[in-house]
């Protein structure tokens, strides 16, 4: 199983500011790599598939990065609706993972 | 607008049983595969179960991790748009908010979940 690292745990930054958060692959996934946001009591959103791809209707502030085993999600200028709880998930070996998830917190 | 909607949650004993269903509207269902995940409280997300549609054949396929393997049993009813995760034997650490996912395009295995229901909670204790 492929386990996915989160980090940091938790972020604080500012509105303004830019966010760069981080997941590491215990083994290569390709670029088979998502990225979710979640707010408390929502339903988790897709913002980045396959590494670096936009889902539909999600701000060009969002940006992913990476292939093999790091990656990384940046968020160049936050905005106060950015902040949540942010998970990576692997699709490119079995079973799909999730990582542990990193909390972005208002500064 | 898709739009996916999960029941049938609540409190159950260890050793229990639940179905949850999972209705789903806005797009045409058959053709995707779909999914369970869940929260635990104070964990992550995990992947659950999914039920894989394709082209070449009337069958689905099914997956299901190795912590629910032989207790929870997916299922899709395409004629309701419904999807369904029968859970058995459940145990204390199953409790979770339970959350359908769609796949992000039809006839695949892609596992990037697109849509996603507000979820039914599962609380298993005595």
């Amino acid at each position: 199983e492929v386990v996915l690292t989160q980090s940091p745990g938790t972020l604080s930054l500012s509105p303004g500011e830019r966010a760069t958060l981080s997941c590491r692959a215990s083994q290569g996934v390709s670029s088979y790599l998502a990225w979710y946001q979640q707010k408390p009591g929502q339903a988790p959103r897709l913002l980045i598939y396959d590494a670096s791809n936009r889902a539909t209707g999600i701000p060009a502030r969002f940006s992913g990065s990476g292939s093999g085993t790091d990656f990384t999600l940046t968020i160049s200028s936050l905005e106060p609706e950015d902040f949540a709880v942010y998970y990576c998930q692997q699709r490119g070996n079995w079973p799909i993972t999730f990582g542990q998830g990193t909390r972005l917190e208002i500064k | 607008e898709v739009h996916l909607v999960e029941s049938g949650g609540g409190l159950v004993k260890p050793g229990g049983s639940l179905r949850l269903s999972c209705a789903a509207s806005g797009f045409t269902f058959s053709t995707y595969s779909m999914n369970w995940v869940r929260l635990a409280p104070g964990k992550g997300l995990e992947w659950v179960s999914s039920i894989i549609s394709t082209r070449r054949s009337s069958s689905d396929y099914i997956y299901y991790a190795d912590s629910v393997k032989g207790r929870f049993t997916i299922s899709r009813d395409n004629a309701k748009n419904s999807l369904y995760l029968q859970m058995n034997s459940l145990r204390a650490e199953d409790t979770a908010v339970y959350y359908c996912a769609r796949d992000s395009a039809p006839y695949g295995d892609y596992h990037t979940f697109d849509s996603w229901g507000q979820g039914t909670l599962v609380t298993v204790s005595s």
